[in-house]
């Protein structure tokens, strides 16, 4: 089975960096994957690792250490159309399945 | 390139009803996902589908609930004799046919609301 976690809510202010982490305890890993969603609407693909490092693109990053069971998505330049929930999802060995943690939802202030 | 459709957007039903949910995959995607998310939770896995075969269903519930995709046609989310508490927003996702590296899509889902 799959476990992830990541904080339920955090609050960052307009031109500022964050960094929202989550965690992962797996049976099989095949790419971790993050999405936004703000209320209403649908996930949107952000990025995904399956080899531990940097994946860099634009104002957006994450990073994975598959030893660790650990990723985290750094937004910088924060803007407040970001806020909404970020989405932590880890695929299974198959390579089929999506398991989601519960989601960050990020609050930018001015 | 048309991304993941899925129709209704919004649907009401009296409890009792039947609620069908349809989504049409991205061009080239041969896989489909339903997820489900209930008010301000996370998504949970329902199902997984390729065409005409049920790959994984282990999240859905055991009974009212079915799902289908066709040689033709889209995948469709059936939910017999809705209760309150099927209430939820419905995400249909799909990928490629190879599952190494592939990117998963979502849909705009379907919100369901049972009176």
């Amino acid at each position: 089975g799959q476990n992830i976690d990541q904080p339920t809510e955090m609050t960052a202010t307009e031109g500022a960096i964050v960094q929202i982490n989550c965690t992962y305890q797996t049976s099989g890993f095949n790419g971790l994957f993050w999405y936004q969603q703000h209320a209403g609407e649908a996930p949107t693909f952000l990025s995904y690792n399956v080899l531990d490092g940097l994946e860099e693109k634009g104002r957006f990053s994450s990073f994975l250490s598959r030893s660790k069971g650990y990723s985290y998505l750094l937004l910088k330049e924060l803007q407040m159309k970001d806020s909404a929930s970020y989405l932590c999802a880890v695929r299974d060995r198959a390579g089929n399945m999506l398991t989601f943690g519960g989601g960050t939802r990020l609050m930018v202030k001015p | 390139n048309a991304g993941v459709m899925q129709n209704p957007r919004h649907l009401v039903r009296r409890r009792g009803q039947e609620a069908r949910l349809r989504c049409s995959p991205m061009k080239g995607h041969s896989h489909v996902y339903w997820y489900r998310q209930l008010p301000e939770e996370g998504l949970k896995f329902m199902v997984y589908l390729q065409k005409e075969n049920i790959i994984d269903e282990s999240g859905m519930p055991k009974e009212r609930f079915s799902a289908e995709f066709p040689k033709e046609g889209p995948s469709i989310l059936r939910i017999q004799q809705v209760v309150r508490g099927d209430s939820a927003a419905y995400f249909c996702a799909s990928s490629p046919p190879s599952s190494s590296g592939n990117t998963i899509y979502f849909g705009e889902g379907s919100w369901l609301t049972v009176v």
